[in-house]
């Protein structure tokens, strides 16, 4: 069981939109920068957005992050059929002492 | 460019040791905290452990504390994951992980390694 809380799949048509939830806690989200990651089939984690709202260089624009509370969200913007991975949110946990993640969610492009 | 690639992963039974290896390039150990993490079918990522900058400081998830060892040498620029009395919950894909500064605490990691699967059974 993870501690942060995520969907386990989403779909939408190419060219659509999609938004991907992730729930935790006061003593994770709701005190501390969140992150997401990618995970295509064979290959590492990769990172979409930090501290909430920022893209690393390299992600396109598509890819957004927002939070509110003690939930934050990604969304993707232009679905492509290249987007379909495991996406992951991540921060760290005060009480924990830990880094923690959701579960994953699966984003299927129809 | 950065590049993280990892090694080691095996079938072992339970009860028996492996040790995984992370090379790293395009920085240097000795500057960034680094972390292991693990990706199980059905739990998702698991953050399993860290080691400071510094290497004075290393942490480790509540599973794992006791058997497993995170270490580093920063002449070859190659971090470690000794693991001990494996369980066969310890089966999944380990990767190696950058954070963005010199502490182990971090909300997120801008690198990982591809992976190295560790399958733990009889």
């Amino acid at each position: 069981q993870s501690v942060l809380t995520q969907p386990p799949s989403v779909s939408a048509a190419p060219g659509q939109k999609v938004t991907i939830s992730c729930s935790g806690s006061g003593s994770n989200i709701g005190n501390n920068y969140v992150s997401w990651y990618q995970k295509l089939p064979g290959a590492g984690p990769k990172l979409l957005i930090h501290d909430d709202i920022h893209r690393p260089s390299g992600i396109p624009a598509r890819f957004s992050g927002s939070k509110s509370g003690t939930s934050a969200s990604l969304g993707i913007t232009g679905l492509q059929t290249g987007d379909e991975a495991e996406y992951y949110c991540g921060t760290w946990d005060i009480s924990l002492g830990t880094v923690v993640f959701g579960g994953g969610t699966k984003l299927t492009v129809l | 460019e950065v590049q993280l690639l990892e090694s080691g992963g095996a079938l072992v039974q339970p009860g028996g040791s492996l040790r995984l290896s992370c090379v790293a390039s395009g920085f240097s150990l000795s500057s960034y905290a680094m972390s292991w993490v693990c990706l199980t079918p059905g739990k998702g990522l698991e953050w399993v452990s860290g080691i400071s900058a510094s290497g004075d400081n290393t942490d480790y998830g509540d599973s794992v504390e006791g058997r497993f060892t995170i270490s580093r040498d920063s002449s070859w620029n190659t971090l470690y994951l000794q693991m001990n009395s494996l369980r066969t919950e310890d089966t999944a894909v380990y990767f190696c992980a950058k954070g963005p500064g010199k502490d182990i605490r971090t909300t997120y990691f801008d690198y990982l390694g591809q992976g190295t699967l560790v399958t733990v059974s009889s």
